[in-house]
């Protein structure tokens, strides 16, 4: 079995901030994903990656950036953290399109 | 615009009772289907997939797909309190259009009362 890290687990910021969300994977998936999940909502997909160095964009991509270097690691950059903002986002892979998605832990998202 | 939509938002169903969610997509460029479920400040996890027309099961779960309507349907029986929680559908985009790409839709809270 594998597992998907993210860091930090809890994260403060402060408006107009720039904040930096980590996941990595060790199942060696091809594909991953980040999501937004506002509290008891559904996930809104902001960006995924079908392989390393590759990018494309979710429906929830303004405000976001993301960085895929290695097959393992997938970052999410809030570009400017909006006031009052609180959500979870979720990581998650898998190895092609008709595969499961495993899903990290999440990182809680406050802004203050 | 959500390209997934989920009825109903929200489900109360007594124990041992059955429990049905419906969810379409509106985009004609999907092909998969899946149902996951996520307990209260848990993740998601994959409950069921259907990839083809027809009916599946597994156990107390049914899944129905209908690729003409692009419309699925999960069905659980005999209800238990371990069922409640946030059931989410999803889709992906075919080979040739949004391959990788996987929407959810805004989820049913489904809440088995004793």
């Amino acid at each position: 079995g594998g597992i998907i890290t993210q860091t930090p687990k809890f994260l403060i910021g402060q408006e107009g901030q720039k904040l930096t969300l980590k996941c990595q994977q060790n199942f060696n998936h091809d594909t991953m994903y980040w999501y937004r999940q506002d509290s008891g909502k559904g996930l809104r997909l902001i960006y995924y990656s079908i392989t390393e160095n590759d990018l494309q964009k979710g429906d929830l991509s303004e405000g976001y950036d993301a960085s895929r270097e290695k097959k393992s690691s997938f970052s999410l950059t809030v570009t400017s953290a909006q006031k009052n903002e609180m959500a979870v986002f979720l990581c998650a892979s898998s190895i092609g399109r008709q595969n499961t998605l495993y899903f990290g832990a999440g990182t809680r998202l406050s802004v203050l | 615009q959500q390209k997934v939509q989920q009825s109903p938002e929200s489900l109360i169903v007594p124990e041992g009772g059955m429990a049905s969610l419906n969810c379409t997509s509106s985009d004609r460029n999907v092909d998969y289907f899946w149902w996951y479920r996520q307990h209260s400040g848990k993740s998601p996890k994959m409950l069921m997939s259907i990839f083809s027309n027809g009916e599946k099961e597994e156990g107390r779960f049914t899944v129905h797909l209908n690729k003409a309507s692009l419309h699925t349907s999960l069905h659980i029986r005999d209800s238990q309190p371990s069922d409640s929680a946030l059931y989410l559908c999803a889709a992906s985009g075919t080979m040739n259009y949004n391959q990788g790409k996987l929407i959810f839709g805004q989820g049913t809270k489904l809440s088995i009362k004793p």
